[in-house]
């Protein structure tokens, strides 16, 4: 069966500094992996997405993962946070078997401190 | 930019009442969905919709569900008889096509609260 695990609730980071949310999938044929983020009240945004080709991705405000099939992981990163950055992040995989339904992972709470 | 909207954005209603819950899609996205999230639970996926058919659904998607596209711009999830457990923030979605490398828009969410 398709899953996803966000193995962190809640992620700190100070701002300016590197963060890293993370990422690991199982699904039985090739894996369709999406990024969204929601900010209070808001809908899901989409970020960013692998589908084939270069392992690392680059998506909205600066965002961008890593693919690394062997670990079956889907990191998400920023260089530089910025305090804007606070929200929920979701990872998401599809597989190539389904019709077009999304797997969400429980998702991480990125608080980004001044 | 084009963005899926939704309504309400809150529902309070009796169990055992009907609702309708209402969403506008991005006007060239020929395929849609619902998700709904439980408070403090993940997103899970409900049904997929495509040229007036259901194209996929999940097993929370039961009888008492059933979606509809009753003109050229709406999508509507109708709840038939509210449970208690139904109460939950529901996502629609829509994108450009069905193949796996697209992505999916979603919009705000309508919160249903059951009483």
């Amino acid at each position: 069966a398709q899953s996803v695990a966000q193995p962190e609730d809640q992620v700190n980071v100070a701002e300016g500094n590197p963060l890293t949310v993370k990422c690991t999938y199982s699904v039985s044929g090739n894996p369709y992996l999406f990024w969204y983020v929601q900010y209070p009240n808001r809908g899901l945004q989409f970020l960013l997405k692998y589908i084939t080709g270069d392992n690392l991705v680059k998506g909205s405000y600066g965002f961008e993962a890593e693919f690394n099939k062997s670990q079956t992981s889907f990191h998400l990163k920023k260089p530089s946070a910025l305090v804007s950055d606070s929200a929920l992040y979701f990872c998401a995989v599809r597989d190539e078997g389904s019709q077009g339904n999304l797997i969400f992972g429980k998702g991480t709470k990125l608080s980004v401190k001044p | 930019e084009p963005e899926v909207t939704q309504t309400p954005s809150h529902q309070v209603t009796q169990m055992g009442q009907e609702v309708i819950l209402r969403c506008v899609p991005i006007s060239n996205h020929l395929y849609f969905y619902w998700y709904r999230q439980i408070l403090g639970q993940k997103v899970e996926f409900l049904v997929s919709f495509y040229n007036n058919e259901i194209s996929e659904k999940s097993e929370i998607f039961d009888d008492q569900f059933s979606v509809e596209r009753p003109d050229g711009s709406n999508f509507t999830l109708k709840i038939r008889s509210t449970k208690l457990e139904d109460s939950a923030m529901y996502f629609c979605a829509s994108s450009e096509a069905g193949v796996r490398g697209y992505e999916q828009y979603f919009g705000p969410g309508t919160r249903l609260t059951v009483t």
